[in-house]
């Protein structure tokens, strides 16, 4: 009964491949996010879709593509991996009502990805 | 834009000891909304608690308790008799209106909290 699952757990890679990582919630909510945790801890957004919209596109290189085939799955695909590109990635989910602001995200376990 | 500040990056107690970790935040927002979260070594990010902004009321679950004061921008948590199983990385985060549409969460930097035995 996991509530936010992502997809695999690790993730180690060549530097120049392409890569993805999957995510899916089963709280029934209508937004879904990705951050990214660089190695000093520090968390921060990349994207967020409502209902397979896309609604928050931070600075994040266009290598990242955000896909949502419904609203409750949200992958992250990476091209051209590069060295900095080595973090934890987590998923995250919320409801968007009555106030998106107020609702609670809830994070899957994470992605560590390490590009070599 | 909005700022959350974790001034302190470690602390390191004894356990039973009890301890307080800090968050001072900025928003130009009226409304607005302050979380914690826990990050254990096994790396999931666990929610802790919620609270807006007009509930200045200090919040108690167990050994935890928080203390939200508007007028220092502050949102303090505190461990009471601390645990070794409090050993965690405690992330204080803000949550902001993105475009009238989405919600976004601005994290401070974190506190890695050490408790021996």
């Amino acid at each position: 009964d996991t509530a936010v699952s992502q997809t695999p757990k690790y993730l180690v890679t060549q530097m120049g491949n392409d890569k993805s990582i999957k995510c899916e919630q089963n709280l029934g909510h209508d937004t879904m996010y990705w951050y990214k945790q660089d190695s000093k801890k520090f968390l921060k957004i990349m994207f967020s879709y409502n209902n397979k919209e896309l609604i928050i596109n931070e600075t994040v290189p266009n290598r990242f593509s955000p896909k949502s085939p419904d609203k409750a799955h949200l992958n992250l695909h990476i091209n051209s991996l590069e060295l900095g590109d080595s973090a934890v990635y987590f998923c995250a989910s919320s409801q968007d009502h009555p106030e998106p602001t107020q609702e609670t995200q809830y994070f899957g376990p994470g992605t560590r990805l390490l590009v070599l | 834009a909005q700022k959350v500040t974790q001034a302190q990056t470690e602390i390191s107690v004894v356990e039973k000891e009890d301890v307080t970790l800090d968050c001072v935040y900025e928003t130009r927002d009226t409304t607005y909304y302050l979380f914690w979260y826990k990050q254990p070594p096994s790396g999931e990010l666990v929610f802790l608690i919620r609270r807006n902004s007009f509930d200045e009321q200090n919040e108690i679950s167990g050994r935890y308790s928080w203390n939200f004061q508007k007028s220092t921008s502050s949102f303090n948590f505190t461990i009471t008799a601390s645990q070794v199983v409090d050993s965690a990385v405690y992330f204080c985060a803000l949550s902001e209106e993105y475009n009238n549409a989405g919600n976004m969460l601005t994290f401070g930097g974190g506190t890695r909290l050490m408790v021996k035995p």
